[in-house]
């Protein structure tokens, strides 16, 4: 696609319940990385992939956080039995070789309730 | 670990004044990009910058990397309403390793 695909834009969840949060990359992009932004926050790491492997993913704040990619292009980020501490915009970025700059999807909203 | 600060975290500054937003590391980091966010939106690039002393502008936007490569800087002139926004400064280690993000400066431009 033209650019990186997030959805959805917001999610309010219950405490406890799971959510999967999607991200669709630039066509052609081989690495796709994801981060959460926390109000007043910087951006923190979360979980990188190179095609469909993770070389790293030591951002991920707990075992309740898991993802993967699939044919080397979409993205999904489960988080399981959410906490309010969660609530954050999650945001993902692809590019397509380590010289270049991110695009970034606008994100996903989640509200913890 | 490899961390970033930026400063001043706020700004806030009439139509027509000139600023500069600072990045800085105790790390190397081979290169750094500068990134502007507006609310609702994801970060987007503005600029790249590779060769420790090297000076890129981009209209009224000048960037600086340190020598050292430990540090940039954003010198804004004659601010526009328009450049308000997040400003997020990001350091590349080698590879695809990812970027390691500072905190930003929130920049508020009053007509």
């Amino acid at each position: 696609g033209a650019g990186v695909s997030q959805s959805p834009s917001n999610k309010v969840t219950e405490k406890g319940k799971d959510v999967e949060l999607r991200c669709d990359p630039i066509s052609g992009h081989t690495a796709l990385y994801w981060y959460r932004q926390s109000l007043g926050q910087g951006l923190e790491f979360l979980i990188y992939f190179q095609g469909n492997s993770a070389p790293d993913k030591s951002g991920l704040p707990s075992d309740r956080f898991s993802a993967e990619r699939t044919g080397g292009s979409v993205s999904t980020l489960t988080i399981q039995r959410t906490q309010q501490e969660d609530s954050a915009v999650y945001l993902c970025a692809s590019r397509w070789t380590g010289l270049g700059g991110y695009t970034f999807g606008s994100g996903t909203r989640l509200t913890v309730v | 670990t490899q961390l970033l600060e930026q400063s001043p975290q706020f700004l806030s500054i009439q139509e027509g004044e000139n600023l500069t937003v600072y990045c800085n590391s105790s790390s190397v980091f081979s290169s750094l990009q500068w990134y502007r966010q507006e609310p609702g939106e994801g970060p987007v690039l503005l600029v790249t910058v590779v060769t420790g002393g090297e000076v890129k502008k981009l209209k009224r936007l000048t960037f600086q990397f340190g020598d050292a490569r430990k540090d940039s800087s954003l010198h804004i002139t004659a601010a526009q309403p328009g450049d308000t926004g997040l400003y997020l400064c990001a350091g590349a280690g080698s590879g695809n390793t990812p970027l390691v993000f500072g905190k930003g400066t929130r920049l508020s431009v009053i007509a």
